[in-house]
């Protein structure tokens, strides 16, 4: 079976330029979250989608948005980049959303703003 | 806020020697607790978690107890291999309905040596 997979796996763009990234989750799962991870730092928490509705969102700016199809894959998009936004951005997913449930990640997509 | 702190690395152990990794946290309520690893060029995978005080996870040789008098989790491993060289990443969810959304410490990388 197919893990979560992400696209691209690497990308370089300018400051100023947008930018989406993409996640299929593993069949089944109806639950998908994005993390940042900044190189040398943990993940940190952006968004989590269950059921096409938003269920949860960290501490970043309205430029950081996502969405979740009806096939459950996710986008996340970020407007207006700045070179601190060149991170490793994971998508993580889930049966359903239980605190105690284990998350599956993918590689990441790494993201160079310039 | 919920915060989790990591002892700093890299950590340098000799093939068979014994692992300690620190790991305190701060949460309100009462939070499921993870260990999560990163291999190079891989997404974090879960490696054990616990999910109330004084349960002890474990996996592959590795295991953590929840200790809620010291808030702490600490992963200990009896004997590690060059395999085990890796970033540990300790980590805690919220126990409301927010979901399974991870707050993850910073990090430590360890490194075995043959």
């Amino acid at each position: 079976d197919a893990g979560v997979t992400q696209s691209p796996t690497h990308l370089i763009k300018t400051r100023g330029q947008h930018v989406t990234l993409r996640c299929s989750p593993i069949s089944g799962h109806k639950s998908v979250s994005w993390y940042q991870q900044v190189l040398g730092q943990g993940p940190q928490f952006i968004f989590q989608y269950y059921e096409k509705e938003e269920r949860g969102r960290g501490n970043f700016p309205d430029r950081f948005s996502a969405r979740q199809f009806p096939n459950y894959s996710s986008e996340l998009n970020v407007n207006a980049l700045l070179l601190g936004d060149s991170a490793l951005y994971l998508c993580a997913s889930s049966l359903v959303f239980l605190a105690n449930e284990k998350l599956f990640f993918g590689s990441g997509t790494q993201l160079s703003v310039l | 806020g919920n915060s989790v702190t990591q002892m700093e690395g890299p950590v340098t152990l000799s093939e068979e020697a014994f692992l300690t990794i620190n790991c305190t946290y701060t949460a309100t309520g009462y939070p499921s607790l993870f260990w999560y690893v990163q291999y190079p060029g891989e997404g974090l995978q879960l490696l054990l978690k616990a999910t109330k005080a004084d349960d002890k996870g474990s996996n592959k040789g590795f295991e953590a107890t929840y200790r809620k008098e010291t808030t702490s989790f600490h992963l200990e491993k009896g004997s590690v291999q060059v395999s085990d060289s890796a970033v540990y990443f300790c980590a805690l969810s919220r126990q409301d309905n927010a979901g399974n959304m991870l707050t993850f410490g910073g990090g430590t990388r360890l490194m075995v040596k043959p």
